[in-house]
């Protein structure tokens, strides 16, 4: 167990939808990472928070947003979903966002768009 | 821009004999390494990271990885294989410099299959 903890673990969900993904860093963790993980795409990064500020941008659509607040935990938010954003969503913290920092990953969630 | 590819897509390796689960990489600076096993439906483990120092790193479970700076390298091993490292291995690498991208970037995984 990393210490890092999401909610929900899956998600069903219709095309259109809007849904939002909830992550709760390690303790004293104040760096959030988000990633997709796709069969095709792979692993990729979405977005990384640092004591509620964005510190760097990946891969993200523009229909998803992210915010970390001021308990640290972080939320993601998929808008105007669509049949490829299916993938497993993780999330992932650090002490203080550093480059050489290990990442420690949590369960994920698993979105499924119908 | 960053890069990481893991050359084989599924290792298979009889239970005892060594395993190895290759990795290459691509920074503009110098390379922070890691690797990481993820069991089916679970989250990513960390097994070890390169960050300077001696090229041979120690991880957990024991696994290995030798940092080969002139072969842009960082190969996972161990010496004895078990049915439990059946699993999906990914490489990761982020740059070290400032002017390098600030993401960890994964490569696709490699399947690693434990053969009793």
């Amino acid at each position: 167990d990393s210490g890092v903890t999401q909610t929900p673990k899956h998600l069903i969900t219709a095309t259109g939808q809007r849904v939002t993904l909830r992550c709760s860093p390690r303790s004293g963790d104040l760096s959030v990472y988000w990633y997709q993980q796709s069969l095709d795409q792979g692993l990729q990064f979405l977005i990384q928070y640092y004591n509620g500020e964005e510190r760097a941008k990946g891969n993200i659509l523009e229909r998803f947003s992210a915010q970390q607040f001021p308990d640290l935990h972080s939320e993601l938010n998929l808008s105007s979903l669509e049949l490829g954003d299916s993938a497993l969503y993780f999330c992932a913290s650090s002490p203080l966002g550093g480059r050489q920092e290990t990442q420690y990953f949590g369960p994920g969630t698993r979105l499924l768009v119908l | 821009a960053q890069s990481v590819a893991q050359p084989e897509d599924q290792v298979n390796v009889a239970e005892g004999n060594p395993l190895t689960v290759k990795c290459t990489y691509s920074v503009s600076g110098n390379p922070y390494l890691f690797w990481y096993v993820q069991y089916p439906n679970r989250g990513l483990q960390f097994l070890l990271k390169y960050i300077t120092g001696d090229n041979l790193v120690k991880g957990s479970y024991g696994f290995e990885a030798e940092f080969n700076k002139s072969q842009t390298s960082f190969h996972l091993k161990k010496p004895s294989a078990l049915v439990s490292d059946s699993a999906l291995y990914f490489c990761a690498v982020r740059d070290n410099s400032g002017a390098g991208s600030y993401q960890l970037t994964f490569g696709k995984g490699t399947k690693l299959s434990v053969i009793p």
